[in-house]
């Protein structure tokens, strides 16, 4: 059974930081793009980053770029995401994803992240 | 903001049918494929179409997709009780380089 399970969430300040993983199991995780999908409270879906099977290439949508950073450890088999200089905007469920083929087909349950200002 | 337009709400009785348009443009739905996502009430999203039309194990053969030019469409046919949840679309965005949710669509039964 494929599961993903994000942990790091929490109340942070504005301006600082905060990591999320996401550990997952039931599939050979080097085989696939990775993926994190935001939802601010009472909002819609929002694409936050994604990353390829070796790493080597990442796309992040603009609102977090030169902010966030998504990495991987293929050996520990979980999915990162570095948020730095966090914004009240930020705050919202962030969700890992399994990415085939720019399909999201296997999600998390989200961990929360509250920015305070 | 999204780039992908979907009706706010859509409703129906249980046995009707029900549809989903989702509008995008040029960079994404025209030129990629086009994907749907189901939201049950507080619960994470599940994939419930890919490539424009298909359907993953387990999905029911009610839920069908389509695209045409820069939009496209969720069908729900024999709408049930537990079909009541928020359905966005998505699609790659070449201009973006970017994923792209629609707005998403409440579905009621009413």
């Amino acid at each position: 059974e494929v599961q993903l399970v994000e942990s790091g969430g929490g109340l942070v300040q504005a301006g600082g930081s905060l990591r999320l993983s996401c550990a997952v199991s039931g599939f050979t995780f080097s085989n696939y793009w990775m993926t994190w999908v935001r939802q601010a409270p009472g909002k819609g879906l929002e694409w936050v980053a994604n990353i390829k099977e070796d790493g080597s290439t990442k796309n992040y949508v603009d609102s977090v770029k030169g902010r966030f950073t998504i990495s991987r450890d293929n050996v520990k088999r979980s999915l990162y995401l570095q948020m730095n200089n966090l914004r009240s905007e930020d705050t919202a469920v962030y969700y890992c994803g399994r990415w085939e083929v720019a399909a999201i087909d296997s999600w998390g349950r989200g961990t929360l992240i509250t920015v305070s200002s | 903001q999204s780039v992908l337009t979907q009706p706010p709400s859509v409703s129906g009785t249980p046995g009707q049918n029900v549809t989903i348009s989702c509008s995008g443009s040029s960079s994404n739905i025209a030129i990629n494929y086009v994907y749907w996502y189901q939201q049950l009430p507080e619960t994470a999203p599940t994939l419930l179409i890919y490539r424009n039309n298909r359907r993953p194990s387990g999905v029911p053969d009610r839920f069908s997709g389509s695209k045409s030019g820069t939009s496209a469409s969720l069908a729900i046919s024999g709408l049930r009780s537990e079909d009541e949840a928020d359905y966005y679309c998505a699609a790659w965005d070449n201009s973006r380089s970017g994923y792209v949710f629609g707005t998403g669509t409440k579905v009621t039964v009413l």
